[in-house]
């Protein structure tokens, strides 16, 4: 099973709606990172979480960290077409390898106009 | 500008058939690795690199290797490439690595644009 589990795995949401990705891990984990992905091309950073209970905006995208339920959301207000892709959530675990962040599968965002 | 380059983007090769996939990165970053993505699995990483000469292995090394004889590239080499190596690559490059309690935690990746490998 998944290390990082991500919900939900697709989302199709008319343009303007709000929506919310969800990430957990079943790991105990010291840093979780949200990225963005085109179909077929590279991730781009959005935003790191370092602590339990932050929340960092950016645009129209919010991200926050729930520590002790080892799960972040990432929440986009008033979606665009621009907004389509694939979200990524990555995370460094406690134990886990130097240099390694382990990936959810991802959430495919469609936003129709 | 700040980026980590991969080459090519694309390749169809054949069974057997030796390839390098080259990697370079321009912001002097210690850290990097190599990740293959595939439907269902997610990003696994392949092989990482602490410093110049400094590899280990990722979740899924078999059948790749890799070398860092220069702190800018990080290429990844599949000696006999076979069909379950199709795959999107990824290179990324971070400043550091992970490890170490909350609020130090820095390990932030940098992913090139990606390369598409078929093998037939």
């Amino acid at each position: 099973s998944q290390e990082l589990e991500q919900s939900p795995q697709s989302l199709i949401v008319q343009e303007g709606k709000n929506l919310t990705i969800n990430c957990t891990s079943s790991k105990t984990l010291y840093g979780l990172y949200w990225y963005k992905q085109k179909y077929g091309e590279g991730l781009i950073f959005l935003m790191m979480l370092q602590k339990g209970g932050e929340e960092k905006s950016h645009e129209k995208i919010t991200a926050k960290l729930d520590e002790k339920k080892q799960q972040s959301s990432l929440h986009i207000t008033a979606s665009q077409p621009s907004h389509a892709g694939i979200y990524l959530c990555g995370a460094d675990i406690i134990g886990g390898a130097t240099n390694k962040l382990i990936f959810g599968t991802g959430t495919l965002l469609a936003v129709q106009p | 500008e700040a980026q980590v380059t991969q080459n090519p983007r694309y390749l169809i090769t054949v069974t057997g058939k030796k390839l390098t996939v080259t990697c370079s990165q321009n912001m002097n970053h210690e850290y990097m690795s190599w990740y293959r993505q595939d439907p269902g699995l997610g990003l696994r990483q392949i092989y990482y690199s602490m410093n110049v000469e400094v590899t280990d292995k990722g979740d899924v090394p078999e059948g790749y290797k890799v070398s860092r004889k220069e702190k800018r590239n990080f290429p990844l080499i599949l000696e006999s490439p076979s069909p379950n190596q199709t795959s999107l690559y990824f290179c990324a490059s971070s400043l550091r690595g992970a490890g170490g309690a909350w609020g130090v935690a820095k390990n932030i990746q940098y992913f090139g644009a990606g390369t598409r490998l078929s093998v037939l």
